[in-house]
């Protein structure tokens, strides 16, 4: 059975602490995605990652950074939370081949942090 | 800039009829894949269905088709025969090539609410 998981479900954090969120996957999946999760506004892509070691910003990388050094991991940091972070998160990972296949994505259950 | 578009923040329907949820995407590249995703209230995303930009024939699985028309850029979902499961957020997603590899990014969502 696929898994992608988080490392917590719940976050409390506060302004200014550095925060550093946890995926892994175990279907030794090449591409992993970090989204934060806002009613109203749908999933919006913060990084990924095609392969260990390379990055690409999505279209919120600001505030945030991320970290890749083995294929089934990949973390989200905070480098200084602000109150603005509060939301779900939710990693995924997928196979690549090209555009054209059909490979969804795979999600974890998501963290939801709170910034005090 | 937006590249999904959903425009029914929430719909109903009634049980065992169909519901088409609307979803209008903006790319330049010829080739390009979309993805519908449902998440129910327990939080999990769960992979519906999948269209290719190169597909000729409309995508179906079970219940689900993908009403995939190119020229318009838009790549409804259309619910046959609703149930009372179907009550859920869905989400229509499209996955492009980067530089390095491939992102896939989401719309704002559309909450169903199906009437027993």
């Amino acid at each position: 059975d696929v898994k992608v998981t988080q490392s917590s479900r719940y976050l409390v954090k506060r302004t200014g602490e550095k925060v550093f969120l946890e995926c892994v996957q175990d279907m030794d999946h090449e591409n992993m995605f970090w989204y934060r999760q806002d009613p109203g506004l749908g999933l919006r892509l913060i990084y990924f990652s095609y392969d260990v070691k390379m990055k690409e910003k999505g279209d919120i990388p600001e505030g945030y950074s991320v970290s890749r050094e083995k294929k089934e991991r990949f973390s989200l940091i905070l480098e200084s939370a602000s109150t603005n972070q509060t939301s779900m998160y939710l990693c995924a990972s997928s196979l690549t081949g090209t555009v054209m296949y059909s490979y969804e994505q795979y999600f974890g259950p998501g963290t939801r942090l709170t910034v005090t | 800039a937006q590249k999904i578009t959903q425009t029914q923040p929430g719909m109903f329907v009634q049980e065992k009829e169909a519901v088409t949820l609307d979803c209008t995407y903006d790319t330049s590249d010829p080739s390009y894949g979309l993805f519908w995703y449902k998440q129910p209230s327990s939080g999990e995303m769960i992979f519906l269905i999948y269209q290719g930009s190169y597909d000729q024939q409309n995508a179906t699985e079970g219940r689900y088709s993908l009403n995939f028309q190119k020229a318009r850029k838009s790549a409804n979902l259309v619910i046959s025969a609703s149930q009372l499961g179907d009550s859920a957020m869905y989400f229509c997603a499209m996955r492009e090539e980067t530089t390095g590899g491939f992102k896939t990014i989401f719309g704002a969502g559309t909450r169903l609410f199906v009437k027993a």
